[in-house]
This record gives structure tokens, sequence and C-alpha cells, in this order.
């Protein structure tokens, strides 16, 4: 079963707009990681954010997590033409030791 | 280079054979996994291993088995059993267990593409 569920499944924007994407998950949590993919490729790591944080930054990149409502969001500001992709929120639910990939948000920027 | 490497790219499989994808990785991870993606869909974890010579069961794990006998390679074999074989198969690494409850990032591969002809 999927731990977790990004919204919106897809995103089209133009370059210079801000993206925004939301993970909700179902059980508590020892930390969330968000995740990018290419077509086609493996994933690459992005931002992990634990579960006693609230806000985590990285560059063009903001995460929040609320772990009283069990979501979470990425924010790409300022987005390009290279940020199209998809995007996957990953969960280590508590107590044990699995890596679980939420269903995934495609992202399009348009230049 | 430190990298995980999964092979072969591209692979074929008649209906009723076996087959086995590979997943080595030079990073000194603990921690090693497989998922399995159909096209436009997430990740789903089929196996997963925190140390040699031991393995769980994921979500999807009937079809599939897997060996940990050396810390760097976790081979996945896709038996006849497995009724619909044909999607991207994706391995990954990390420290794992003994770096702080999990708090580290997962490396992954380039994916296997296995179609079932």
């Amino acid at each position: 079963s999927q731990q977790g569920e990004e919204d919106p499944q897809a995103l089209s924007i133009q370059e210079g707009e801000n993206a925004t994407m939301n993970c909700s998950y179902k059980t508590s949590i020892n930390n969330l990681q968000w995740y990018r993919q290419n077509s086609g490729r493996g994933l690459v790591h992005l931002i992990l954010i634990r579960s006693n944080e609230r806000e985590k930054h990285s560059g063009r990149l903001r995460v929040t997590l609320d772990t009283s409502k069990k979501s979470s969001s990425l924010l790409i500001t300022a987005s390009r033409a290279a940020d199209t992709a998809s995007y996957f929120c990953a969960t280590v639910p508590y107590n044990t030791d699995k890596l679980i990939f939420g269903t995934g948000t495609r992202l399009q920027v348009f230049p | 280079d430190g990298g995980i490497t999964q092979s072969p790219k591209y692979l074929f499989r008649k209906e009723g054979q076996n087959v086995t994808l590979s997943c080595e990785q030079n990073l000194n991870h603990d921690a090693m996994y497989w998922y399995r993606q159909d096209p436009g869909q997430g990740l789903r974890l089929i196996y997963y291993s925190q140390i040699v010579n031991d393995f769980q069961k994921g979500d999807i794990a009937e079809g599939y088995s897997v060996s940990r006998e050396k810390k760097e390679s976790f081979p996945l074999t896709v038996t006849s059993a497995q009724k619909n074989p044909t999607a991207f198969y994706l391995c990954a690494s990390s420290k794992g267990r003994e770096s702080a409850f999990m708090n580290t990032e997962a490396f992954f591969g380039q994916g296997t593409r296995l179609t079932v002809v």
C-alpha cells in the first residue's frame, strides 16, 4: 500500500512561477523526504525533513511538515524549464526500516 | 566514483522464465531496496535489506526473490510466478538503521526496464 499521496497528480506552470506540491501520509514517521525523477531515470534526493522539524530550505526549495495533519508540502520558487520532472515524497514509518514512496506529482514548466 | 549500478538497462523475458536483475553499490551502505514502477505510477516496495544475510518483504513481494550474500550486492529475481512483470525496476541504497534512525537519503540506480515478450 502507498504510504503517501501527492496532490496534484499533475501541474503545469510557466517559467518564473512557483510550484507547490503536497504530500499526505498515513502513519507516524521518523522523517519525510522529497525526490525528483526525470523521465525514465532513477530518483535523486532533494531534501529531508525530520519529524521534529517544521520547515526546511535548500536553494529554491522549501519544505514544510505538519505531523498533526500528516502532511508535507514542497515549494519550488522561480521555476525553470529544467525543473520539469516527477516529484515524490517518501517516508520512513515510525519503528520500521521501510522507505515508502507516494504516488508522485508530474510537474511541467513551460519556457 | 561511488555509486549504485543496475544492470542491464533493458531486459526482455519470455513468459515462464526467471530473470535476475543486478544491483551493486560501492557506497558502503548497509540498507538496500528494490522498487517496481509502472507507467505514470509511484514506486512500490518489493524487498529491502538492512544487513547482509537478512531481508524483508515489502508490499508486493509475491513472485520475486532476493539474496544479500554481500554488502555490495542485492540481486532481484523475477520468477515465473510474477503474473505481470513488465515494469521499470529501481534499486536504492542508504546508510540504514545504524545511522540515527534512518535519517539519511537513499541513492538510486538508473533502473532496469523489464519487458515480457
